[in-house]
């Protein structure tokens, strides 16, 4: 089954304690991209990658890391969380950038204390 | 940043009615997607409607769009109650830089 896979679901967390997000589709998809989701403010995109070893920040990329060195990963890194990064993540990948369906993963709901 | 800007923010209608939900945005576009986000959970493509559609259906689904008026709309026929769901539309901008841009999205729910 099509699919990309977030992990964890759920996290909560204290102010500076680094976590990573994990990421993975399983479609072969050379774009991938996380987002952001907040009440209000609909989604923004955080970091893309076009390919394994190429990513570029997108609109709000402070406070964020990402890595791609495997085609089918895309870990987001939050090396020093900050409440104000307390908000619901998603993973997506597309087979073309913006040129098709964008399939997401379920979401990572993130709390940091 | 944001482009599309939907409308309404919130729609409640009765289960059987049609649902209208419109986007609009502000470059010129190469498509407009719509997606179904339902509570907290990971999105749902819908529809893709190129610059040079007009119009395109799928099942329940009809999206039109206007790239003179910089707008599209989604119109859900005989609304179910697990249409409930938040709608996003999403552009993919001629300048953008391969990124989609999203808009605030129409929370919708159906009364049974």
């Amino acid at each position: 089954e099509a699919q990309v896979t977030q992990n964890p679901r759920y996290l909560i967390t204290v102010t500076g304690k680094k976590l990573t997000v994990t990421c993975s589709q399983n479609m072969n998809h050379e774009y991938m991209s996380w987002y952001r989701q907040d009440p209000g403010l609909g989604l923004r995109q955080i970091y893309y990658s076009m390919n394994v070893e190429v990513t570029d920040k997108g609109d709000v990329p402070e406070g964020y890391k990402v890595s791609r060195k495997e085609k089918r990963n895309f870990p987001l890194i939050l090396e020093s969380p900050s409440p104000n990064q307390t908000s619901l993540y998603f993973c997506a990948s597309s087979l073309a950038p913006g040129g098709g369906e964008a399939f997401f993963g379920q979401g990572t709901r993130l709390t940091v204390v | 940043s944001q482009q599309g800007e939907e409308d309404p923010q919130a729609l409640s209608i009765q289960e059987g009615e049609n649902a209208t939900m419109n986007c609009s945005y502000k470059t010129s576009i190469n498509n407009l997607q719509w997606y179904r986000q339902n509570s907290g959970r990971g999105l749902v493509h819908l529809i893709l409607i190129r610059s040079n559609e007009r119009e395109k259906h799928s099942g329940r689904l009809r999206v039109t769009l206007d790239t003179s008026k910089k707008s599209s709309s989604l119109l859900i026929t005989a609304s179910r109650a697990a249409d409930t769901a938040s709608y996003f539309c999403a552009t993919d901008g001629l300048h953008s830089n391969y990124q989609l841009i999203w808009g605030a999205g129409t929370k919708l729910i159906i009364k049974p």
